[in-house]
């Protein structure tokens, strides 16, 4: 089954717009991370919070948490069409060292 | 190796045939991961391992699924008397340590279509 659950399930913006996708999960967790997806491939981990932080960047990358209602966003600045992908937010579910992954937001950014 | 590699890219397999998905983790990666990723879905969760020790199967969808690392280091996945509902994307994952301090690094995965 699945923790999380993203929103919206497909977003469509023009190159150097921003893209902002939420996730919300179900269980207390330790952290919360977010992974990209491009089509036929594995993968790529991208950023990590931790339950007691709030806000993260990295890059044109910001993380927010919000544990009280159990969900986060991702904000993707100044998009560009080589960041079309799926990506997915995942936790720790019952603290243990599995991580559940979310149903997915893909993003595809027109040039 | 740099990364995670997993073999097969691609297998086709007649229903009912058994296969084995090859997974080589990053030199070192103590902990080890398995999912299933169906078309358009996020990865479920199957199985987990800390060096040789399988901690979590609790993902397996039946008892045709078995998996092992007997080394602590290559991990095999094996599907027996494969069915059509099995046809999907399973990928490897490997980390350093647990999941709480420490991202994943995923293979390309295996996409396996049972016809």
């Amino acid at each position: 089954s699945q923790q999380g659950e993203e929103d919206p399930q497909a977003l469509s913006i023009q190159e150097g717009e921003n893209a902002t996708m939420n996730c919300s999960y179900k269980t207390s967790i330790n952290n919360l991370q977010w992974y990209r997806q491009n089509s036929g491939r594995g993968l790529v981990h991208l950023i990590l919070i931790r339950s007691n932080e709030r806000e993260k960047h990295s890059g044109r990358l910001r993380v927010t948490l919000d544990t009280s209602k159990k969900s986060s966003s991702l904000l993707i600045t100044a998009s560009r069409a080589a960041d079309t992908a799926s990506y997915f937010c995942a936790t720790d579910a019952d603290r243990t060292d599995k991580l559940i992954f979310g149903t997915g937001t893909r993003l595809q950014v027109f040039p | 190796g740099a990364g995670v590699s997993q073999s097969p890219r691609y297998k086709v397999a007649k229903r009912g045939q058994d296969v084995a998905l090859r997974c080589d983790p990053i030199s070192g990666h103590v902990s080890l991961f398995w999912y299933q990723q169906a078309l358009g879905q996020g990865p479920e969760f199957l199985t987990y391992f800390q060096n040789e020790a399988q901690l979590d199967k609790s993902g397996l969808p039946s008892d045709r699924f078995f998996a092992e690392r007997p080394e602590g280091s290559v991990s095999t996945l094996k599907i027996q008397r494969t069915q059509q509902e099995d046809s999907a994307v399973y990928l490897c994952a490997s980390s350093l340590g647990g999941a709480r301090d420490y991202g994943y690094t995923f293979g390309s995965g295996t996409r396996l279509t049972v016809v």
